[in-house]
């Protein structure tokens, strides 16, 4: 298996412009979740799906921060519009059962927006 | 979800010696989970231990658990200039929350 896919590895883009990150999960997985790491805030929890649907969100920032997951083989994250606290390194990571098993991370997707 | 804690948040060491990690959390667990973090990468995950295991070992890595003190330990042992990364752990809580959160890790450095 190829692991967690995500894409682009680098986004720079113009504060207000959207931006909108995927992710691949591992085939056979069914929890999906998504990560922003900061030096200053380090790495939080976004929101994460299970089955496709989105369990817990409270980790989004505010609302120009939106997470779809239409199939079990692609999730993305948009952000309307971008601001320069935005630039972070997103991680899209995935498990077979988060309780018990543990996550694989992709390469993450560094956001910069100026 | 809880978080864990890590301590110390950095540590440099010669290469060959051993590393030591430790990890606290506030209640209680189903697991907990050390993972590594390479600069610039995505975190991958180095072990789990189970809340009714007390010691768990992989190649050159030790993990013990103290339920009773809500702690961990990472032991590298012959650390390699290759270990250095941050490090953290993921406590499981027994809950019906079971998303990880991470702490701000330890920072290990093996100097060659």
């Amino acid at each position: 298996d190829a692991g967690v896919i995500q894409s682009p590895r680098h986004e720079v883009t113009e504060m207000g412009q959207e931006v909108t990150l995927r992710c691949k999960p591992i085939s056979g997985h069914n929890s999906l979740f998504w990560y922003r790491q900061t030096m200053m805030r380090g790495l939080e929890l976004l929101i994460y799906f299970n089955n496709n649907v989105p369990i817990d969100d409270s980790g989004m920032p505010e609302d120009r921060f939106s997470a779809k997951m239409p199939n079990a083989s692609f999730s993305t994250l948009k952000i309307q519009p971008s601001e320069p606290r935005d630039s972070a390194v997103y991680f899209c990571a995935s498990s077979l059962d988060p309780r018990r098993d543990e996550q694989y991370f992709g390469p993450g997707t560094r956001l910069t927006v100026t | 979800s809880q978080q864990g804690e890590e301590d110390p948040q950095a540590l440099s060491i010669q290469e060959g010696e051993n590393a030591t990690m430790n990890c606290s959390y506030k209640t209680s667990i189903n697991n907990l989970q050390w993972y590594r973090q390479n600069s610039g990468r995505g975190l991958v995950h180095l072990i789990l231990i189970r809340s009714n295991e007390r010691e768990k070992h992989s190649g050159r890595l030790r993990v013990t658990l103290d339920t009773s003190k809500k702690s961990s330990s990472l032991l590298i042992t012959a650390s390699r200039a290759a270990d250095t990364a941050s490090y953290f752990c993921a406590p499981i809580s027994s809950g019906s929350a079971r998303q990880l959160t991470f702490g701000s890790g330890t920072q290990l450095t093996v100097l060659p």
